[in-house]
């Protein structure tokens, strides 16, 4: 139980063009989803944190007319980075919690989407 | 600053060894402690503990969660080059908001 999926797993894009992520829970309603970043040999980095319905909190520096967040249902959450750069590519890694309600605060997370802008 | 700290940073053993990771944290309304595998790709959930003293179990692998010392230790047993990874701990706070306080990690290379 508990899985989490992401799609696309890899995406290479033009400078100036728009990527979605798709993070779907799918086994379980998640409450809330996380979106990180992760550059290589470094540590997962929090982005924000959305929940179903409501706007995204982003964390401190990250901008959210760049990164912008889709929390449309319990079982979807999308992240769209509008206007890539090369400085954008990294790993992006969602994450969803059942929640109290589902009886877990416990985060599962997708396998990740590598993004790479060229 | 609520701060979680793991040891050590990178260890390496061999083959049938056991390991012990620890995971030191100070988090200001604590309310669990997870584990997680990080291979090449997104990290994989382990345990999450709650309970000081309680150990959890599955397979090689086994937890257990000082709430007095806030600490928690992963141990390995008869470890395998495939338990290679980053291993991540993180705390959980008792709000609402289910943000993880993460460790830097431990990087554990088992050699054949």
């Amino acid at each position: 139980g508990a899985v989490v999926s992401q799609h696309p797993s890899w995406v290479i894009c033009k400078s100036g063009t728009s990527v979605k992520i798709e993070c779907r829970s799918l086994d379980f309603q998640a409450t809330t989803m996380f979106w990180y970043r992760q550059f290589p040999k470094q540590s997962l980095m929090l982005m924000a944190t959305s929940n179903e319905g409501s706007k995204a909190t982003y964390e401190q520096g990250v901008e959210k007319d760049k990164f912008l967040i889709n929390h449309a249902s319990l079982t979807l959450s999308t992240l769209t980075v509008t206007s890539a750069h090369p400085e954008d590519s990294s790993f992006y890694i969602c994450s969803a919690s059942p929640g109290l309600a589902g009886g877990s605060r416990t985060q599962y997370f997708g396998p990740g989407t590598r993004l790479t802008v060229l | 600053e609520d701060k979680v700290v793991q040891s050590p940073l990178s260890l390496v053993v061999h083959e049938g060894d056991t390991v012990t990771l620890n995971c030191s944290y100070e988090v200001t309304n604590f309310r669990s402690l997870l584990w997680y595998k990080q291979e090449k790709k997104a990290p994989t959930f382990l345990f999450m503990l709650t309970s000081s003293g309680i150990e959890k179990k599955s397979g090689r692998l086994s937890s257990i969660l000082d709430k007095k010392e806030l600490f928690s230790i992963l141990n390995i047993t008869a470890t395998q080059t495939g338990d290679s990874a980053v291993y991540l701990c993180a705390g959980t706070i008792m709000d609402s908001n289910y943000q993880l306080i993460w460790g830097a990690g431990t990087k554990l290379i088992i050699k054949p």
